[in-house]
């Protein structure tokens, strides 16, 4: 089966830190996502990625950026943490182009102190 | 801009209860809907894929339908280990947007 590994399942750091957050999938998928998950918001789209070096805005860029250097990592990186950036972080890898069928790491839960 | 709207917010339901979770959604160039499973502390797990309007799909007690403007799960006679946040999401080429989930509970 398809895994989706994240770096960490918890961290905390202070404000003002860069901070870097990274999936890595074992399935050779070209599709990769980031989303941060809030209560009674849902998942939120922060970046996607096609293919690798290339990047797309999502619903929710500002504050973060990514890296894919490699087909299979796909990184978060938080330039200058704030508090209001604390949340469950989910990356996500996609089967195919019709979407859908993503699978997900087990999330990093962020607090930014 | 796509929208997923999802209702209710929570359900509870005793053991054998019947119910349906509903997903409403506006999306250009739809390429499919799709429900996922999220357990507390866990991300989420892929259940069905639907493409076109009458589609339906099912998986044990649960059976997801799509019309063109909204989708819906049913959950047939529930058990506890049914109980988790059931979310939707659509696709748009590349892009997969999601609602902000139903969360079950399902009480012996």
């Amino acid at each position: 089966d398809v895994k989706v590994t994240q770096s960490s399942r918890y961290l905390v750091k202070r404000t003002g830190e860069k901070v870097f957050l990274e999936c890595v999938q074992d399935m050779d998928h070209e599709n990769m996502f980031w989303y941060r998950q809030d209560p009674g918001l849902g998942l939120r789209l922060i970046y996607f990625s096609y293919d690798v070096k290339m990047k797309e805005k999502g619903d929710i860029p500002e504050g973060y950026s990514v890296s894919r250097e490699k087909k299979e990592r796909f990184s978060l990186i938080l330039e200058s943490a704030s508090t209001n950036q604390t949340s469950m972080y989910l990356c996500a890898s996609l089967v195919d182009r019709a979407g859908g069928k993503a699978f997900f790491g087990q999330g990093t839960r962020l607090t930014v102190v | 801009e796509d929208q997923v709207t999802q209702s209710p917010e929570a359900l509870r339901l005793q053991e054998g209860e019947s119910s349906s979770l509903n997903c409403s959604y506006t999306v250009s160039g739809l390429r499919g809907l799709f429900w996922y499973r999220q357990d507390p502390g866990k991300g989420p797990e892929f259940l069905f894929t639907l493409y076109s309007a009458g589609e339906e799909k099912e998986k044990e007690r649960l059976k997801a339908t799509l019309t063109k403007k909204e989708s819906f799960l049913h959950i047939t006679a529930p058990k506890p280990e049914d109980s988790a946040t059931y979310l939707c999401a659509v696709s748009n080429d590349y892009k997969l947007s999601f609602g902000a989930g139903t969360t079950v509970t399902v009480r012996a």
